[in-house]
């Protein structure tokens, strides 16, 4: 079966843009986790979908945000992008929650 | 929240050496996991523990968690190139609806 799909695969954007990721889950998994990756700080947890509902966020700002659709599908936005927000960002999806999750790929999001 | 702090934070050896990784928690464990990341990728699942004093073994990579459930450690035999990467733990928390990553360990196999 297909594993996580995240599109785009590589972002150059411009301070001050908005962006907005994918993540297709693997199929029959209700819960979609997003995540950064930087040098710095490692993996951070930024929200996790179930049933098109946020159950849980993590500590970003408020210029981060996500939605998951009834196809489970989930997006995730960042307005007013900053330089601080170049990472990869992955995103995962399990069953219903919990730690076994397959992840996708990622995104790689530069801000120049 | 959940602390998940790994050792080394990296590590190089020669080929076909052994070598261990450690995860340490500041709470309970209810399920801890290893993955692998290659650099710019995203993370393979390697395998998950639950009870204490739990083994689990693939191919030359065993896992293993203390009985206190607060420890875990990856031991790699005989290391090969390919397992370089980095390695992560990861954690559940009680509700199983937000999941926390160890710092990462950067493993580095020389031919």
């Amino acid at each position: 079966k297909a594993g996580v799909t995240q599109t785009p695969r590589y972002l150059i954007k411009t301070r001050g843009q908005q962006v907005t990721l994918s993540c297709s889950p693997i199929s029959g998994h209700r819960s979609v986790s997003w995540y950064q990756q930087t040098p710095g700080q490692g993996l951070q947890f930024l929200f996790e979908y179930f049933s098109e509902t946020q159950r849980n966020k993590g500590n970003f700002p408020g210029r981060f945000s996500g939605r998951q659709f009834s196809n489970s599908r989930s997006e995730m936005n960042v307005s007013t992008l900053e330089l601080g927000d170049s990472a990869l960002y992955l995103c995962a999806s399990s069953l219903g929650g919990g730690g076994g999750y397959t992840f996708g790929s990622g995104t790689r999001l530069t801000v120049v | 929240s959940q602390e998940l702090e790994q050792s080394p934070q990296s590590l190089i050896v020669q080929e076909g050496k052994n070598l261990t990784i450690n995860c340490t928690s500041s709470k309970t464990l209810y399920g801890l996991y290893w993955y692998k990341q290659k650099y710019g990728e995203g993370l393979i699942f390697l395998m998950m523990l639950q009870k204490g004093g739990e083994e689990k073994s693939h191919e030359k990579i065993t896992a293993k968690l203390d009985e206190k459930k607060q420890q875990s450690s990856l031991h790699i035999t005989a290391s090969q190139p390919n397992h370089a990467g980095i390695y992560l733990c990861g954690a559940d928390t009680p509700t199983g609806n937000q999941f926390y990553f160890g710092t990462g360990t950067s493993l580095t196999v020389i031919p």
